[in-house]
């Protein structure tokens, strides 16, 4: 069972503040990640994807990834309201060929509210 | 514009009556997949296609159908729609499965 886990928050942090957003998933197989965020009755958007173990850094966003604890993370620096949103995982599972690696689990999301 | 374009963005309908969801890619994408988006349930994969006449079952398959005639485009056939099929509709392509999917902006489906 292809599973990806979020806490559904609401998380709520000050402006300014860091925000840290976590994902588990089922499957040590698992090749790629993506975090997605998505604004109220928008589509997602991709915010970072990762591939290795370690930190990925982009801007204001870090993205952390530990495959042998099945884990990974979003930290969002300096947090502005306009990153008021649910934020979602995505895991690519299985190896680089077979059924379950053609598709992708979507976590539930976790809404994030940047208090001003 | 490399975009997903989605018609139509909204719909009403009645159980029973046919209806396509269209999806259309201008990024020459191998991959294109159908989510739909429920509260509480996540968003959950309905069917994807690796290529042109090349289609498989997502994780909620039933009471969908699709084609893939096109590389540019992937309509989503809802032949006998029914209340529970009410959801936001979310076509996505990406260059092949491995590489990011880009989304389109979504079908609001009301089936009564």
């Amino acid at each position: 069972q292809k599973e990806v886990e979020q806490n559904s928050g609401p998380l709520s942090v000050p402006e300014g503040a860091i925000a840290s957003l976590n994902c588990t998933y089922s499957d040590r197989v698992s090749q790629s990640f993506f975090w997605y965020r998505q604004y109220s009755g928008k589509s997602p958007e991709l915010i970072m994807s990762i591939y290795s173990n370690g930190d990925k850094e982009d801007g204001r966003f870090t993205a952390q990834l530990n495959k042998a604890s099945q884990y990974v993370s979003l930290l969002i620096r300096d947090s502005q309201p306009s990153d008021s949103a649910t934020y979602l995982c995505a895991v690519r599972y299985g190896g680089y060929s077979g059924a379950g690696s053609y598709q992708l689990t979507f976590g539930k999301g976790t809404k994030l509210s940047v208090i001003p | 514009e490399a975009q997903v374009t989605q018609n139509p963005r909204y719909l009403i309908t009645v159980t029973g009556k046919k209806l396509t969801v269209t999806c259309s890619q201008n990024m020459n994408h191998e991959y294109m997949s159908w989510y739909r988006q429920d509260p509480g349930l996540g968003l959950r994969q309905i069917y994807y296609s690796m290529n042109v006449e090349v289609t498989d079952k997502g994780d909620v398959p039933e009471g969908y159908k699709v084609s893939r005639k096109e590389k540019r485009n992937f309509p989503l056939i809802l032949e006998s729609p029914s209340p529970n099929q009410t959801s936001l509709y979310f076509c996505a392509s990406s260059l092949d499965y491995t590489d990011t999917q880009y989304f389109g902006p979504g079908t609001r489906l009301t089936v009564l």
